[in-house]
């Protein structure tokens, strides 16, 4: 069974920074893109960024461009996303989506409040 | 990054069937598969459809999908109080590169 568990949310300032994890599971991992979507509280899904199945290729929404970094470890199953000068609209459920966007995780929770 | 085209609401009730439209460009539904979920209050979207009208294992054939151009469409047949939700398609888009969402449909049972 595919399990996608985020781990890393956290309250954080304006301006400061934070790292997300995804734990991956039950599926060969180096074989699919990974992505990262976001939802604000009571608002629509926001797709974030993306990483190729080997890491050779990222792409970015307009919104987090040159601010969030996606990666991946294909040896322990895990796909990041650092984020950097985070913004108060920023502040988002976290959710790690394989490939084509067919499975999803839980989520994390990022807030950025002062 | 600019969204594709959901109705805000519909509303049906048991039994009825309705329908909730996804409009977008060439560049996504016009060229790509589009994904249909649902999202119920505090939970994670769960995919309804995808590829050509394939269903996940556990979602049942009431819920179809179907694409003309570029605009789609899903189909809930046989409405229960339960099929109470949000529900969004989402498209791979080439020109941006990127993955793009509807707004989102609420969808209530009367």
């Amino acid at each position: 069974e595919v399990q996608l568990v985020e781990s890393g949310g956290a309250v954080v300032q304006p301006g400061g920074s934070l790292r997300l994890n995804c734990a991956a599971s039950g599926f060969t991992f180096e074989s699919y893109a990974m992505n990262w979507v976001r939802q604000a509280r009571g608002k629509g899904l926001e797709w974030v960024a993306l990483i190729t199945w080997n890491g050779g290729k990222t792409d970015y929404a307009d919104s987090v461009r040159g601010r969030f970094t996606v990666s991946r470890d294909n040896s322990q199953d895990f796909v990041y996303l650092q984020m950097n000068s985070l913004r108060h609209e920023d502040s988002a459920l976290y959710y790690c989506v394989q490939g084509s966007l067919l499975k999803w995780g839980q989520g994390t929770q990022v807030t950025v409040s002062s | 990054q600019s969204v594709l085209s959901q109705p805000p609401s519909e509303s049906g009730t048991p039994g009825q069937w309705v329908s909730i439209s996804c409009s977008g460009s060439t560049s996504n539904i016009g060229s790509n598969n589009v994904n249909w979920y649902q999202q119920l209050p505090g939970t994670a979207p769960k995919l309804l459809v995808y590829g050509h009208n394939q269903r996940p294992s556990g979602v049942p054939d009431r819920f179809s999908a179907s694409k003309s151009g570029t605009s789609a469409s899903l189909a809930i047949s046989g409405l229960l109080s339960e099929d109470e939700a949000d529900y969004y398609c989402a498209a791979w888009d080439g020109s941006l590169n990127g993955w793009l969402f509807g707004g989102g449909t609420k969808l209530t049972v009367l």
